[in-house]
């Protein structure tokens, strides 16, 4: 079966600095996507990066990249130069190729405070 | 491109009661997927629709059904509500073509309470 595991309920970052979120991931699939969400407080999912199980390269967006380690089944995001716009929940999440289609699976989240 | 829509917003109800909700999905995706998110169990996939037909489903009670229609449009029912229904509902859309690389967009949710 697959698990996303983020481990971290809630996380403190100093504005302007940059801030690791972890996600640890469980699946028999050879072949998936890793995604990571950010939903405010609004409560609208909103996607920020994906990682695909064969890409070679780290994902980047803008501000976020996807610290992927595939032989650890870790996919950690980090946003540097965190903004006060930034506090939100963030979820890791994924789906397989073969399991589930397009149920996508996602971690129980951890909460990101800014601090200006 | 407009994003993904979901009316109403916010809704009350009472328990026996039922509900429909609605998602129109970005212009060209043809899958529509449905998610329940509570704070005890998180975000947890109902079901997901592709050109009309529904490819998967997740373990929630036959009172919680879907739909979807020609221009992709999709509607979900929850009939004879019970408390534990009160959640935030999400609708995401993709174009339906690789369960691996699609990119789901989430619409702004209808909050559902149950009284």
């Amino acid at each position: 079966a697959q698990k996303i595991t983020q481990t971290q309920p809630g996380m403190f970052v100093q504005e302007k600095e940059a801030v690791t979120l972890d996600c640890t991931y469980d699946t028999s699939d050879q072949s998936y996507g890793l995604f990571w969400y950010k939903q405010p407080s609004s409560g609208e999912m909103i996607f920020l990066i994906y990682q695909g199980s064969y890409d070679e390269q780290n994902a980047t967006e803008g501000r976020y990249s996807l610290n992927f380690q595939k032989a650890r089944k870790s996919a950690n995001l980090v946003i540097s130069a965190s903004q006060l716009g930034d506090s939100a929940m963030y979820f890791c999440a994924m789906r397989g190729a073969n399991t589930g289609g397009f149920k996508t699976i996602f971690g129980a989240g951890t909460r990101l405070f800014v601090k200006a | 491109k407009a994003g993904v829509t979901q009316t109403p917003r916010y809704l009350i109800k009472t328990r026996g009661q039922q509900v429909t909700l609605s998602c129109s999905p970005i212009s060209g995706h043809r899958s529509v997927s449905w998610y329940q998110q509570t704070p005890g169990q998180g975000l947890q996939f109902l079901f997901e629709y592709f050109s009309e037909t529904q490819r998967n489903k997740g373990n929630f009670p036959g009172r919680f059904s879907g739909r979807q229609f020609s221009n992709s449009r999709s509607e979900m029912n929850v009939s004879t509500l019970e408390l534990g229904d009160s959640a935030l509902y999400l609708c995401a859309s993709s174009s339906g073509i690789s369960a691996v690389t699609d990119t789901q967009y989430f619409g702004p949710g209808t909050r559902l309470t149950v009284l």
